[in-house]
C-alpha cells in the first residue's frame, strides 16, 4: 500500500497570513492514465470531511481560491493564501490508487 | 447531494452489525460507493469500495473476510455487513460517493460503531 506523510502535524496560523502543508507519497501517484490522483481534504470539528482539491491542484465546486494544491511524483504540497478563522481543522492528504490510503493530518489552528 | 449514514451502536466482541446509507441527490446507480472509518480521536482509514454496477468490491487488509458491502441501486442505498467485530474496530463510519472529480467527493455524516463487551 502506498504510505502518505504530512507534515507538520500541526500548524498555529495568525488570521490573515499564509500556511503551507506538505505531503509525501512513497511512490509515484502518477498514473498511467496521465493523471496524478492526489486529493486534499478538511475536516472541521465535529464535522465529516469534505473535498478541498482534486488531481493535485483542481479546487472542488465551492472552495474558495484562497486555498492551491501544487506538485508531482511524490511531493505534494496545501498553500492557503491568507488564512481565515473558518479554514481551521484537520487537512488530509489522500492518494486515489487502490487502496485508498490518507495523510496521517495536520491540525491547523488561529493564534 | 445528501448521504445518511445509520444502524451504529453498540455491539459485544464477535458480534454482527449491519450500516445503512441512504442517498439523495444525485443518481446513485451511477457511482461507486464507499466505507470510511476514523476511530475516535484518530486519522481516516478507508475500509470499501463497490461498483455502481455492484460487479466490483474491494476492501481493507483489516476488514477482508469480516466486512461485506453492497447496494441496493433501487433503493439508493449503501450497506456495510460487519461480522466478528473487534474492539478495534470502534469507529465512526462514513458511507461516500464517488464522483468526476474524487473518489470521495461527497460524504455522510457518520454513524458511530462501538465494540464493547
Amino acid at each position: 500500500d502506498i504510505v502518505m506523510t504530512q507534515t507538520p502535524l500541526s500548524l498555529s496560523v495568525t488570521p490573515g497570513q499564509p500556511a503551507s502543508i506538505s505531503c509525501k507519497s512513497s511512490q509515484s501517484l502518477l498514473h498511467s492514465d496521465g493523471k496524478t490522483y492526489l486529493y486534499w481534504y478538511l475536516q472541521k470539528a465535529g464535522q465529516s470531511p469534505h473535498l478541498l482539491i482534486h488531481e493535485v491542484s483542481s479546487r472542488f465546486s465551492g472552495v474558495p481560491d484562497r486555498f492551491s494544491g501544487s506538485g508531482s511524483g511524490t511531493d505534494f504540497t496545501l498553500k492557503i493564501s491568507r488564512v481565515e478563522a473558518e479554514d481551521v481543522g484537520i487537512y488530509y492528504c489522500m492518494q486515489g490508487i487502490h487502496p485508498l490510503t490518507f495523510g496521517g493530518g495536520t491540525k491547523v489552528e488561529i493564534k | 447531494v445528501q448521504l445518511v449514514e445509520s444502524g451504529g451502536g453498540v455491539v459485544q466482541p464477535g458480534r454482527s452489525l449491519r450500516l445503512s446509507c441512504a442517498v439523495s441527490g444525485f443518481t446513485f446507480s451511477n457511482y461507486g460507493m464507499h466505507w470510511v472509518r476514523q476511530a475516535p480521536g484518530k486519522g481516516l482509514e478507508w475500509v470499501a469500495i463497490i461498483s455502481y454496477d455492484v460487479d466490483n468490491k474491494y476492501y481493507g487488509d483489516s476488514v477482508k473476510g469480516r466486512f461485506t458491502v453492497s447496494r441496493d441501486n433501487s433503493k439508493n442505498t449503501l450497506y456495510l455487513q460487519m461480522n466478528s467485530l473487534r474492539p478495534e474496530d470502534t469507529a465512526v463510519y462514513y458511507c461516500a460517493a464517488s464522483t468526476i472529480a474524487a473518489p470521495l467527493g461527497y460524504w455522510g455524516q457518520g454513524t458511530l460503531v462501538t465494540v464493547s463487551s
